[in-house]
């Protein structure tokens, strides 16, 4: 089965840690995204990727970074310069950037304190 | 400025009930998208349709029909005889042509009581 699929479902971290959510996906899509969604907002994006080695920011990049380094996977890394991190996170993808399509995947639930 | 409003924070109906959730956008393009997505308790959003500005035609199906007017940048959902397993946020988005951006409504939860 095609799809995207992200880890773990729940994470819990300690204030001032780093913490790496993965998102990958089988779809042979070129573009991916990460978005966040707080209680009563819509989806923010983050970052996105038209192609491997490519990444751009989003509308609330500070405090974030990913990778690109295979097409499958878009790794976001939620660093300890991110004032509020915990949320919901989104990964989703598309065939190409721009593409009226995106998948999403289950989210990651991602908890600090 | 919003580009999708929706201002139905929540609504709550019982079953069988008809429900109509509003969805409001704001674009200079003349070639855009509308999106709506269902988000279940699970979390993962479910596309539900997507109606591109040069189709205004209405669209059924099942017991879902959305409704889309350019006049009043308007592309509103209606759920007929909602069921508990519509229980959900749902929401509303828009993509321009020439931008590769989705922007989302703040979503309107649907609870559908039994």
């Amino acid at each position: 089965d095609g799809g995207i699929t992200q880890s773990p479902k729940y994470l819990f971290r300690k204030e001032g840690q780093n913490v790496t959510l993965s998102c990958e996906q089988n779809l042979n899509h070129d573009a991916m995204y990460w978005y966040r969604q707080d209680p009563g907002q819509g989806l923010r994006l983050i970052y996105y990727s038209q192609i491997v080695n490519d990444f751009q920011k989003g509308d609330i990049a500070e405090g974030y970074s990913v990778s690109r380094e295979k097409k499958e996977s878009f790794p976001l890394t939620v660093t300890s310069a991110q004032k509020n991190p915990t949320a919901f996170y989104l990964c989703a993808s598309s065939k190409r950037l721009g593409s009226y399509e995106q998948y999403f995947g289950p989210g990651t639930r991602l908890t600090v304190t | 400025a919003q580009k999708v409003t929706q201002a139905q924070t929540e609504i709550s109906v019982v079953e069988k009930e008809d429900v109509t959730l509003d969805c409001v956008y704001e674009t200079r393009d003349t070639t855009y998208y509308l999106f709506w997505y269902k988000q279940p308790p699970s979390g993962e959003l479910v596309f539900l349709i997507r109606r591109n500005s040069f189709d205004e035609q209405n669209e059924i199906s099942g017991r879902y029909s959305w409704n889309f007017q350019k006049s009043t940048s308007s592309f509103n959902f209606t759920i007929t005889a909602s069921q508990v397993v519509d229980s959900a946020v749902y929401f509303c988005a828009l993509k321009e042509d020439n931008f590769n951006k989705f922007y989302f409504g703040s979503g309107t939860k649907l609870n559908v009581k039994p």
